[in-house]
C-alpha cells in the first residue's frame, strides 16, 4: 500500500459527459501528479500540482483540468468524454516535487468510455 | 515521438536466472533515470533509480546500469523470483530548472517461471 488513495476504482460513463476522479495523496507529501495510461501505452504525464499550485503541464487536453485544493487532495476532472479517453488514470505523490523526488502512484482509477 | 523505449513488450526466464530488461532513450537532456515495477490491479511502485554522474547503481538483487553515450540503460535481477514477475517501465527526466515530470516507457512484461 503507497499510502496513495484514489477514487473511484471503476468508472463507467458515455461519450460526451464528465467525470471526477479523486486522489488523496500520503501524508505529509506537497505535490501530487496525473497520469493517464492507455491501451499498450506507458504513462502519459499529465499534470502536476505543488502545494495547490500548478508547477508542470504536460499532454493534457483542453478538456481536461485539475486542481488541488487546501488539504492537499486533488481532482482530475475529464469533459466531453470521447471513447479514447478510456485509460487508466493513476495519481502520484511526492514530498517536495522534484524530479528526483520518489513518486508513490495509487492504484489507479479505470475509466471507460462507451 | 517516443523519448522513452522499451523495444521487448514481454520477457520469460527461469527462476534463479538473470533478468535482463533493456531501455532506450533519445533526449539527451534525461540526466535521471528510474525503474517502476507494476502488479495488475496496482500502481506501479519505484524500484531503483540511477544519476547520469553515475554508470552503475545496485540495491540488492537489483541493479541498473547506464550507458551515456549508447543513450542506453538496463536493469539487471539477479536471481531472478517467481514473485519478480511483473511490468518493468522505465522512466527518465531531466532535473534542469523548470523540468519536473517524468517521461515513461511501454513497459517490459517479465514472466519469471519457477
Amino acid at each position: 500500500d503507497s499510502g496513495v488513495t484514489q477514487t473511484p476504482k471503476h468508472l463507467i460513463t458515455a461519450t460526451g459527459q464528465r467525470v471526477t476522479l479523486r486522489c488523496s495523496p500520503r501524508s505529509g507529501d506537497l505535490s501530487v501528479y496525473w497520469y493517464q495510461q492507455s491501451l499498450d501505452q506507458g504513462l502519459q504525464f499529465l499534470i502536476q500540482y505543488y502545494n495547490g499550485e500548478e508547477r508542470a503541464k504536460g499532454n493534457i487536453l483542453e478538456r481536461f483540468s485539475a486542481q488541488q485544493f487546501p488539504d492537499l487532495h486533488s481532482e482530475l476532472n475529464l469533459s466531453s468524454l470521447e471513447l479514447g479517453d478510456s485509460a487508466l488514470y493513476f495519481c502520484a505523490s511526492s514530498v517536495a516535487g522534484t524530479t528526483t523526488d520518489t513518486q508513490y502512484f495509487g492504484p489507479g482509477t479505470r475509466l471507460t468510455v462507451l | 515521438d517516443q523519448q522513452v523505449k522499451q523495444n521487448s513488450p514481454s520477457l520469460s526466464v527461469q527462476e534463479g536466472r538473470i533478468s535482463i530488461l533493456n531501455c532506450d532513450y533519445t533526449n539527451s537532456m534525461f540526466d535521471y533515470f528510474l525503474w517502476y515495477k507494476k502488479y495488475p490491479a496496482e500502481g506501479p511502485t519505484f524500484l531503483i533509480s540511477i544519476s547520469s554522474i553515475k554508470d552503475k547503481n545496485e540495491d540488492g538483487r537489483f541493479t541498473v546500469f547506464l550507458n551515456k553515450s549508447a543513450k542506453h540503460l538496463s536493469l539487471h535481477i539477479v536471481p531472478s523470483q517467481p514473485g519478480d514477475s511483473a511490468v518493468y517501465f522505465c522512466a527518465a527526466s531531466s532535473t534542469g530548472a523548470g523540468s519536473y515530470q517524468l517521461t515513461f516507457g511501454k513497459g517490459t512484461k517479465l514472466s519469471v517461471i519457477p
